[in-house]
């Protein structure tokens, strides 16, 4: 059964800190991993990444993926109070039109 | 910029009245889905459209069905509402097929089944 794995599953940090979000996956015939990241209401896409180790960027936020290890990361930096968020890590197998999602890993960001 | 909208945004149901939650898109998108998202558990599928007239089962399919008649809009239903159905209903479509990323979602239905 194909699934994907979060962790951890919440976390709390203070303003300035890095954080480091885990999404492991096993699904047959892996397409691609996404990233959500969901605030009040609907989440919005953050990232989709394809092949291993190349580090998608945007501002103080990267991920990067490792298909043979089966993981991806989420890493953010100089974290401020607007990151607090549920993060959540989908992926997409081959031949399909369903996104798998993980139960998300609930950042909250102290001042 | 509509999007994807979700209709109704609130709803209180008592057990075993029926209900039906619409989700329109104005982005032509072929593919339509509709998840629940409970605390802790993610975002989980309940059923899917790859186009006009299809339909499929997810991940939670029991006590749900859906219809598909116009591309723009999926239809979820519920024909006996259970306490275990209330959550956060989310409607998303996609761009084209599988491969390419990014889904959009609505803002969510909050349903609560007393």
């Amino acid at each position: 059964e194909d699934k994907v794995v979060q962790s951890p599953l919440s976390l709390v940090v203070h303003e300035g800190d890095t954080v480091t979000l885990n999404c492991s996956y096993e699904v047959t015939n892996f397409r691609s991993l996404l990233w959500y990241k969901q605030e009040k209401k609907a989440p919005t896409f953050l990232f989709m990444l394809t092949s291993s180790g190349i580090e998608k960027k945007s501002g103080r936020l990267s991920s990067i993926l490792d298909k043979k290890e089966l993981f991806s990361i989420l890493n953010i930096t100089a974290t401020q109070t607007g990151d607090s968020a549920i993060y959540l890590c989908a992926v997409e197998p081959h031949s399909s039109y369903k996104l798998i999602f993980g139960s998300g890993t609930r950042l909250l960001v102290r001042p | 910029n509509a999007g994807v909208t979700q209709t109704p945004k609130f709803r209180v149901l008592k057990t075993g009245q029926s209900m039906t939650l619409l989700c329109a898109q104005d982005m032509n998108h072929e593919y339509m889905y509709w998840y629940r998202q409970d605390p802790g558990m993610g975002l989980r599928l309940i059923h899917y459209s790859v186009g006009e007239g299809t339909t499929a089962k997810g991940e939670v399919p029991d006590g749900y069905n859906v219809s598909r008649l116009k591309k723009q809009n999926f239809l979820l239903g519920l024909e006996s509402a259970a306490p275990s159905q209330t959550s956060v209903y989310f409607c998303a479509s996609i761009r084209g097929g599988s491969g390419t990323g990014e889904l959009f979602f609505g803002e969510g239905s909050r349903l609560t089944v007393l």
